[in-house]
């Protein structure tokens, strides 16, 4: 079966840096998305990776091991308005995006 | 950058009656669609995938005759909830991808459908 984990909740001090962890074993892989939704609201991409590697973009920055069915989303110098779930999804063999249950960062001053 | 739309954004329904959420895309031309269903502190959920003039593909367990999607042009896509119940009460998303392999999907605001 397909399968996406990813920690259900994380706290973090506002200023700080947290990393939050994505898992994943799909059938076939082509990408990995990152993407984050406030509370009511759809989802808002953040980034994709389909190479290993680090992808940097101002203050998150994500990373990608194929080998290790491993990604993680980093974001730096945390502000308030950072508090979300964090989503990770992987676009299968059919180009359909298999989502984790995403992560609830919860920021604190 | 790429725009969806959904309509309308939230809606109250009596028990055993039929709503319609529209979804568009306003600046380009979708050839798939998904439609996905969110319940509090869940992540999303894909209840079916829609072609531009051809029957909607639905993932196991969601009842096609009780969610009827039509995709009856590459700008515009519709999801029916007939005779809702309140267990249908939910939040509903859209995405368009613009062509065929395609990674990227742009998702609509959503559209909070609560049934009374």
């Amino acid at each position: 079966g397909q399968n996406i984990d990813q920690p259900t909740e994380m706290t973090a001090t506002e200023g700080a840096i947290v990393q939050i962890n994505c898992t994943y074993q799909t059938s076939g892989f082509n990408g990995l998305f990152w993407y984050q939704q406030h509370a009511g609201e759809a989802p808002t991409f953040l980034s994709y990776n389909v190479l290993d590697g680090l992808e940097e973009k101002g203050r998150f920055s994500s990373f990608l091991s194929r080998s290790k069915g491993y990604s993680y989303l980093l974001l730096k110098e945390l502000q308030m308005k950072d508090s979300a779930s964090y989503l990770c999804a992987v676009l299968d063999s059919n180009y359909q995006l298999i989502w984790g249950a995403g992560t609830k960062l919860i920021i604190k001053p | 950058g790429a725009v969806v739309s959904q309509h309308p954004s939230w809606v109250i329904c009596k028990s055993g009656t039929s709503v319609k959420i529209e979804c568009r895309s306003l600046d380009f031309q979708a050839t798939t669609m998904f439609w996905y269903r969110q319940f509090p502190k869940q992540s999303l959920m894909l209840m079916a995938t829609s072609n531009e003039g051809s029957k909607a593909t639905y993932e196991q367990g969601v009842e096609k005759d009780k969610f009827l999607i039509n995709h009856a042009s590459l700008t515009l896509s519709t999801l029916t909830v007939t005779s809702a119940h309140p267990e249908d009460s939910s939040f509903y998303i859209c995405s368009a991808r613009e062509a065929e392999g395609s990674y990227e999907q742009y998702f609509g605001p959503g559209t909070r459908l609560t049934v009374t």
